[in-house]
């Protein structure tokens, strides 16, 4: 099962742009990558997934250099509301009970 | 909201008491999932549901702990004899495993149970 590192905590100011990055180096050639954020005393909410290259949805991008051994959740304009626990996942695209959650990157936003 | 509830949202119960927690998933989502999270920590995987079939359970999963899916709809999970370390946050979490689609796990709000 591929394992993930990503930074334990990132600070950031308002209307900023933020990129996490996350390492795979061991991730499968059927394994999908995943992004969630959660916020205290809620469960993680999915925020984008991806198989290679270039994704982006209303909330996120999410960008995966060819070899896949790591990629980077950007979040354009951060706002306070932002400030979370964001999880990179990786795991096969039919099994996510093989889903592995580390402790995640918390991003704390600022005024 | 995801789509996916829990009940109860919290539970405080007495070491050695019997608990139970109920998850109702997306609809028309086949798997059902239960995550064990610690504060700090990342979601633990506990056991999960194709239909009403339980096809994998984590080594880490007490004998006391029991997961049931009637039916292939709504799940409950029970703790017996809680222990003070049982004391966390309960996850569910519900996907649609279909050709053409990836496992994607959509979240509850979870159950925050404290033993005392």
């Amino acid at each position: 099962l591929a394992k993930t590192t990503q930074p334990i905590s990132m600070d950031s100011y308002e209307g900023q742009e933020v990129n996490i990055t996350c390492s795979h180096n061991n991730i499968a050639t059927n394994d999908y990558i995943t992004w969630y954020q959660q916020f205290p005393s809620q469960g993680p909410r999915f925020i984008i997934q991806g198989y290679k290259t270039k994704v982006t949805n209303e909330v996120a991008s999410l960008f995966i250099p060819a070899d896949r051994k790591s990629s980077t959740l950007s979040l354009p304009r951060v706002s306070l509301s932002d400030t979370a626990v964001y999880y990179c996942l990786v795991a096969p695209e039919y099994e996510g009970f093989k889903t592995i959650f580390g402790a995640g990157t918390r991003l704390f936003v600022k005024a | 909201d995801t789509g996916v509830s829990q009940n109860p949202r919290h539970k405080i119960t007495k070491r050695g008491q019997n608990v139970t927690f109920r998850c109702d998933p997306i609809s028309e989502h086949n798997r059902l999932y239960w995550y064990r999270q610690t504060l700090g920590q990342g979601p633990e995987f506990l056991t999960y549901f194709q239909n009403e079939a339980q096809l994998e359970k984590s080594r880490l999963l007490s004998d006391r702990f029991s997961a049931e899916r009637p039916k292939g709809s709504f799940s409950t999970l029970e703790i017996q004899r809680t222990e003070q370390g049982d004391s966390a946050m309960y996850l569910c979490a519900s996907s649609l495993r279909s050709s053409g689609n990836t496992d994607t796990q959509y979240f509850g709000p979870g159950t925050r149970l404290t033993v005392l």
